[in-house]
């Protein structure tokens, strides 16, 4: 059981450049996370998913798009990569089966140079 | 607006000693607050978690107290460890509605010397 997976693990962007940060989950989770974390700033939401077709804008969504086209995948998009991109990038998954509080589940993270 | 805030911002502490890290939260509505243990180049994984009904839970050598009245929440890690040294992200969530999303404290970095 993969869990999360997330590639690239490492990446260096031009400004300017785009590219997607991929994001799979294999354990039917309905819903997904996109955070960046910056040192001493903690996690930051970027985008989440409820389910594959619907998604909505975080704390800190500008620069930023993403898609759900199935369960299973949760891409994060960057259109135009600024110096202030410059993060590690988790994507998270959960089962909101659960009544009470749901676990999230982490990839182990994309960490992204724009220089 | 940082709705949970967590001190400090980095602890070391000796081996055997206890660990205290603290998070206070500003929306009355959160209703689950887990704790996240980060290891460098790792994800954040669960660790523990408590609901406002009860006001401590432990498992094993960690063990939150929860503080309603106060809207504050601690972790302890007693008889610290090495291996226990991470980065630990407090967080908070509204278990109701659709729209599910974990609020996340700064993170404390505890090194835990041998």
């Amino acid at each position: 059981n993969a869990g999360v997976t997330q590639t690239p693990k490492f990446r260096i962007l031009k400004i300017g450049q785009s590219m997607t940060l991929q994001c799979a989950q294999d354990m039917n989770h309905n819903y997904m996370y996109w955070y960046r974390q910056d040192p001493g700033m903690g996690l930051k939401l970027i985008y989440y998913s409820v389910g594959a077709g619907i998604t909505d804008k975080g704390e800190v969504p500008n620069g930023y798009n993403v898609s759900r086209s199935t369960t299973e995948d949760f891409p994060l998009r960057l259109e135009l990569a600024a110096p202030s991109q410059t993060s590690v990038y988790f994507c998270a998954s959960t089962d909101r089966g659960r009544l009470v509080g749901s676990p999230l589940h982490f990839g182990n993270g994309t960490r992204l140079t724009v220089t | 607006q940082q709705q949970v805030k967590q001190s400090p911002q980095s602890l070391i502490v000796q081996k055997g000693g206890i660990s205290i890290i603290n998070c206070a939260y500003e929306n009355t509505a959160f209703d689950y607050f887990p704790w996240y243990q980060q290891f460098p180049g790792k994800g954040p994984a669960l660790l523990i978690a408590i609901r406002p009904d009860v006001s401590e839970k432990k498992e094993g050598r960690f063990t939150i107290s929860f503080n309603k009245s106060a809207k504050q929440f601690s972790l302890h890690i007693m008889d610290s460890q090495p291996g226990d040294s991470a980065t630990y992200f407090c967080a908070a969530s509204i278990s109701g509605g659709s729209n599910y999303k974990l609020t996340f404290g700064k993170g404390t970095l505890l090194t835990v010397n041998p």
